[in-house]
């Protein structure tokens, strides 16, 4: 069974500052993806790394995908309060499973004015 | 264009009862999955289905749980004598193809078991 850990599960950080959020895992994954969810709605994919080593910026987000392809992480710089909400990391098995996508728990993001 | 619908929104019904879970996904995509989303618990995989056939049935917890698609479109999870460990958001997600693409989800039905 492929699990993805992510930390902190928890983080609660005042506007401007910048923060990290990590996803690992002892499996590699063909890609994975970042969601972010609100109360109420479902996930909304945010970016897919597919190659080892890979970096992807997103206006203030940058994502990067282990050179293993084993773990992630994504940074923010200068979070706003809009930044809030719950980010989940979710890995795309291998070969004919690749559709099948392996989500941890989240971290839940509060950035305060 | 209009999204991933699910219905109910939410959901209470007693032990023992029988719920109908619906599932509209974005038209054209041939891939659809439901997830189920509990408190502490990441979004875990119960089926994926490419058309009206399901391949991949292997998250279903146990028989009490199964679902159905028809015409290549609506989806129904059904949930049998419901338990209160049955508690939790489902969330149906659809694709254009099957594959690591993204997977655009619904709002998701919130189910409480009392």
């Amino acid at each position: 069974t492929q699990l993805l850990e992510q930390s902190p599960q928890f983080l609660s950080i005042q506007e401007g500052e910048n923060l990290t959020v990590y996803c690992n895992s002892s499996s590699v994954f063909s890609s994975l993806q970042w969601y972010r969810q609100e109360p109420g709605e479902g996930p909304v994919l945010l970016v897919t790394v597919v190659t080892g080593g890979e970096v992807k910026k997103l206006k203030r987000l940058t994502f990067q995908f282990g050179d293993a392809r084993k773990d992630s992480s994504l940074h923010i710089t200068a979070a706003q309060p809009g930044d809030t909400g719950l980010y989940l990391c979710a890995g795309a098995g291998s070969g004919g499973s690749n559709y099948k996508l392996t989500f941890g728990k989240g971290t839940l993001l509060t950035v305060n004015p | 264009g209009a999204g991933v619908s699910q219905s109910p929104s939410n959901k209470v019904t007693e032990k023992g009862k029988d719920v109908e879970l619906r599932c509209d996904p974005i038209s054209g995509h041939t891939a659809l999955y439901w997830y189920r989303q509990s408190l502490g618990q990441g979004l875990e995989f119960l089926i994926y289905f490419q058309g009206n056939s399901a391949p991949d049935k292997s998250g279903l917890p146990s028989d009490r749980f199964s679902a159905e698609r028809t015409g290549g479109s609506v989806s129904t999870l059904t949930i049998q004598r419901t338990q209160q460990e049955d508690s939790a958001v489902y969330l149906c997600a659809s694709s254009q193809r099957t594959g690591p693409y993204e997977q655009y989800f619904g709002p998701g039905t919130r189910l409480t078991v009392t």
